[in-house]
Parts: C-alpha cells; sequence; structure tokens
C-alpha cells in the first residue's frame, strides 16, 4: 500500500471474499506495528497491533502477518463486509512513541 | 464516554491569521500527538508531548506552535507563517510509560482558507 500522490491504490473485493492489505516498511528497526481504518471525515481506527517478536496475530475477522526479513506488513480481513470500505493505513514505530504512517490503500466493498 | 475531543470540526482561516485548533483527551494518556494530513496521503507529525510542560517538533513543525499545560489538553495554533495550511488535522494520545501502545485518535479539524 504505497501512496502515489493523490491516488490512493484501490482494492476491489467482492462482499463475503477474503481481503488482503500489503503494506512496505522502511525502518528494519522499527519494534511495533499498527493497522488503522480511516473513514471518510474520520480520525484512524485502531484495528490491530503487532510487536517485532511475533509474524502473526489474530483479531476478530483480521490477522495481521508479519515478515521483518523483507519488511512487509499484511493486514488480512476475513469475510469482507460493506461496512470494512475504507481507507486503511499501516504505521511502524522505532525509537520512542512516534509512529510513521504508511500512504494507505483504499477498500472498497462491492455488493 | 472516555475518548479524544477535537473542535471545531471544520475552521477557516483568513490570510494573515493564526487559529487555534482544540484537542481534549480524557483517557489519562501521557502523550498527545498532532498530524496533518493532506488529500489521498498519510499522516505527517507536527508536534508531539511525552509529558506535561514538554513537547518535541515532529517532521513539518514549521508554522505551527503548541501546548501543553494541562495532562488533557494539547492545543494547536496554525500560525500565519504556515503558507499552506489548508489540510485534515488529527490529534491523538497514546499511554506513553506502558511500552508499546497504539495511539488513539480524534475525528479531525478540517481547516480551510478564505
Amino acid at each position: 500500500g504505497e501512496s502515489v500522490g493523490l491516488h490512493l491504490p484501490t482494492l476491489s473485493v467482492q462482499e463475503g471474499d477474503n481481503s488482503i492489505i500489503n503494506c512496505a516498511y522502511s525502518n528494519s528497526a522499527s519494534d511495533y506495528f499498527i493497522w488503522y481504518k480511516q473513514e471518510s471525515g474520520k480520525g484512524p481506527q485502531f484495528i490491530i497491533d503487532i510487536r517485532s517478536n511475533m509474524d502473526k496475530r489474530q483479531g476478530q475477522r483480521v490477522t495481521v502477518l508479519l515478515n521483518k526479513t523483507v519488511k512487509h506488513l499484511s493486514l488480512q480481513i476475513a469475510a469482507t463486509q460493506p461496512g470494512d470500505s475504507a481507507v486503511y493505513f499501516c504505521a511502524e514505530k522505532a525509537a520512542g512513541n512516534k509512529l510513521t504512517f504508511g500512504g494507505g490503500t483504499r477498500v472498497l466493498v462491492k455488493p | 464516554d472516555g475518548g479524544i475531543t477535537q473542535s471545531p470540526k471544520y475552521l477557516f482561516r483568513k490570510e494573515g491569521q493564526n487559529v487555534t485548533l482544540s484537542c481534549e483527551q480524557n483517557l489519562n494518556h501521557d502523550a498527545m500527538y498532532w498530524y496533518r494530513q493532506d488529500p489521498g496521503q498519510g499522516l505527517r507529525l507536527i508536534y508531539y508531548s511525552q509529558i506535561v510542560n514538554d513537547f518535541q517538533k515532529g517532521d513539518i513543525a514549521e508554522g505551527y506552535s503548541v501546548s501543553r499545560e494541562k495532562k488533557e489538553s494539547f492545543p494547536l495554533t496554525v500560525t500565519s507563517a504556515q503558507k499552506n495550511p489548508t489540510a485534515f488535522y488529527l490529534c491523538a494520545s497514546s499511554m506513553s510509560k506502558v511500552g508499546n501502545q497504539p495511539q488513539h485518535f480524534g475525528d479531525g479539524t478540517r481547516l480551510s482558507i478564505l
């Protein structure tokens, strides 16, 4: 999910299918990663996080996978619903409490 | 109801005017943050504060100022020196003393130029 200026990468998915959103992070020293969901006109909403000593974490209908070898993070959403339509951001934390955000991926759920 | 409240939701600025965006949290979080979001882009850090009466510049602090006189409040002033202030401004907070913790966001203030 790399941003290219005003044009967000978009993932179109059929309702009921699984979605996979990808994120390449930049800092090999990052030790904590978060996925956020942002609906139009609202602030980002926390979905799930993962620490660097893990490679997988599951929540309700969501799974985050971390591959430190290639610095890649993914968010899987099971049985995607219309309410999942939003922009999804990954964020990484290296030193201190500062987060660095990716550019976002727009998910459109088709009925 | 615990959360982060940003006000106003919409704000308009005239040329040469300073405007202040409010951010209040009742989560008892130590750390607070201000981000700027431009259309179709991710969030960029303006200022952050780990503790009362202390704050640090983020990646794009020029043209902005903050204060942290109370734990629950972290107002952001967009000064006339910020030549391109039109954006969506987001405030966040987190528990900074408990290891890795997510930041929680308010619902933003959209600032436009008159």
